[in-house]
């Protein structure tokens, strides 16, 4: 079954304590990408992914770093997370239609 | 990416169409419409798109203005399950375009 998978689903950690977001897809889909979503906000893309070894800043990239050393794995990462990073974080893969989402990450940084 | 212009929200009754409309007036040649939709917090699911021919696929039919200036997703029996946030996006086709642009999108509530 063609999917993306994230994990953890549910996370509350800590001001300060790196964390990182798994983001995994079955279709070798070149193109990935993150995003965040916040109440009156939407969906906001943090970073994309064209192939291996590319990456690039959406529009709200500040305060976390993410990596693609495989096609299949597209992992997000909180150096030293903040509250004001509390949100649901999806995972996206496409090639070139269709986008899959996985089911989201709820991440509260107390 | 072109914007997009969706109405706020929407109700609809069960078994009835629904019809969501969405505004692009600055879309290009190239780009291409497309539907997702969000239901509660799940990850947006795709549903349609199209160039400027009209689509239909087993969950939603597309119909494109002549002059690509706006569209309409039509869901032709609407079940409760259709309750959710749906989004309008404008995308050129090619392959290294970057990213949808999410708005906010219409919510649809389907009332039995």
């Amino acid at each position: 079954e063609a999917q993306v998978t994230q994990n953890p689903r549910y996370l509350i950690t800590v001001t300060g304590k790196k964390l990182t977001v798994t983001c995994s897809q079955n279709m070798n889909h070149e193109y990935m990408s993150w995003y965040r979503q916040d109440p009156g906000l939407g969906l906001r893309q943090i970073y994309y992914s064209m192939n291996v070894e590319v990456t690039d800043k959406g529009d709200v990239p500040e305060g976390y770093k993410v990596s693609r050393k495989e096609k299949r794995n597209f992992p997000l990462i909180l150096e030293s997370p903040s509250p004001n990073q509390t949100s649901l974080y999806f995972c996206a893969s496409r090639w070139n239609t269709e986008a899959f989402f996985g089911q989201g990450t709820r991440l509260t940084v107390v | 990416d072109a914007k997009t212009t969706q109405p706020t929200s929407m109700d609809c009754a069960e078994g009835r169409a629904a019809n969501l409309p969405c505004n692009h007036s600055t879309i290009s040649g190239n780009e291409y419409v497309y539907w997702y939709r969000q239901i509660h917090s799940q990850g947006p699911q795709y549903i349609i798109h199209g160039l400027k021919n009209n689509e239909t696929n087993e969950m939603a039919s597309l119909i494109i203005t002549e002059d690509r200036k706006s569209s309409t997703l039509i869901l032709p029996h609407a079940t409760l399950r259709d309750t959710a946030v749906y989004y309008c996006i404008v995308r050129g086709g090619s392959y290294n375009n970057n990213d949808m642009r999410f708005g906010a999108g219409t919510r649809l509530t389907v009332k039995p």
